[in-house]
């Protein structure tokens, strides 16, 4: 089953309205969390890094005001989406790290699709 | 930056076909390479990786091994399934946890019975 789920799976918002995607660790905990975007058919771009406890640390060309991070506790990391407008439409993806038996293994949630009209 | 390419698709293939799909990359020091399947309606999971020069990773009948030489990572599968289609990106990380991943742009799979 999943490990790492995400809300809303989809959402649609006017543009100028703000929305909040959540990134959760369903059984285990999680000090850093990623996010990604991805655009139809291309890849993904990291974003930003999600550290609990302490600011997130953003890629080169993301905009750290309009992209807030909140790392609040082991378990869940928000990504929202400020004054969105339609270039901001895109898919929205976050992973997690976790112990294996031997090292760690990133898992990742299923995706947000934002839409901004 | 760090960079990778691999074959655009998709890649319509019959059950039973062989599977190669080519991975390309360029990278400063010695990064960890991945494979990440994405079946339909699910997150991307882990396939298979490689940690260091001439690992083999293998999973599920999956192989790619990790040339340095070619700066390579290709994917190969003996025989394909129905259920292995799916979407399959390469990736390389700065260590083999997979944290800050430089993706490639994706490869469909679609096989046919």
């Amino acid at each position: 089953g999943a490990v790492v789920s995400q809300h809303p799976s989809w959402v649609i918002c006017k543009s100028g309205t703000s929305v909040k995607i959540e990134c959760r660790s369903l059984d285990f905990q999680a000090t850093t969390m990623f996010w990604y975007r991805q655009f139809p058919k291309q890849s993904l771009m990291l974003m930003a890094t999600s550290n609990e406890g302490s600011k997130a640390t953003y890629e080169q060309g993301v905009e750290k005001d309009k992209f807030l991070i909140n790392h609040a506790s082991l378990t869940l990391s928000t990504l929202t989406v400020t004054s969105a407008h339609p270039e901001d439409s895109s898919f929205y993806i976050c992973s997690a790290p976790r112990a294996s038996a031997l090292s760690y293994e990133q898992y990742f949630g299923p995706g947000t699709r934002l839409t901004v009209t | 930056g760090d960079s990778v390419t691999q074959m655009e698709g998709p890649v319509t293939l019959s059950e039973e076909a062989f599977l190669t799909i080519n991975c390309t990359y360029t990278a400063t020091g010695y990064p960890s390479l991945f494979w990440y399947v994405q079946y339909p309606g699910e997150g991307l999971q882990l396939l298979l990786k490689a940690t260091k020069a001439d690992d083999k990773g293998s999973n599920k009948g999956f192989e790619a091994t990790y040339r340095k030489e070619t700066t390579s990572f290709h994917l190969e599968k003996g025989s394909v399934q129905v259920s292995d289609s799916a979407v399959y990106f390469c990736a390389l990380g700065l260590n083999n946890a997979g944290n800050m991943l430089t993706f490639g742009g994706g490869t469909r799979l679609m096989v046919k019975p």
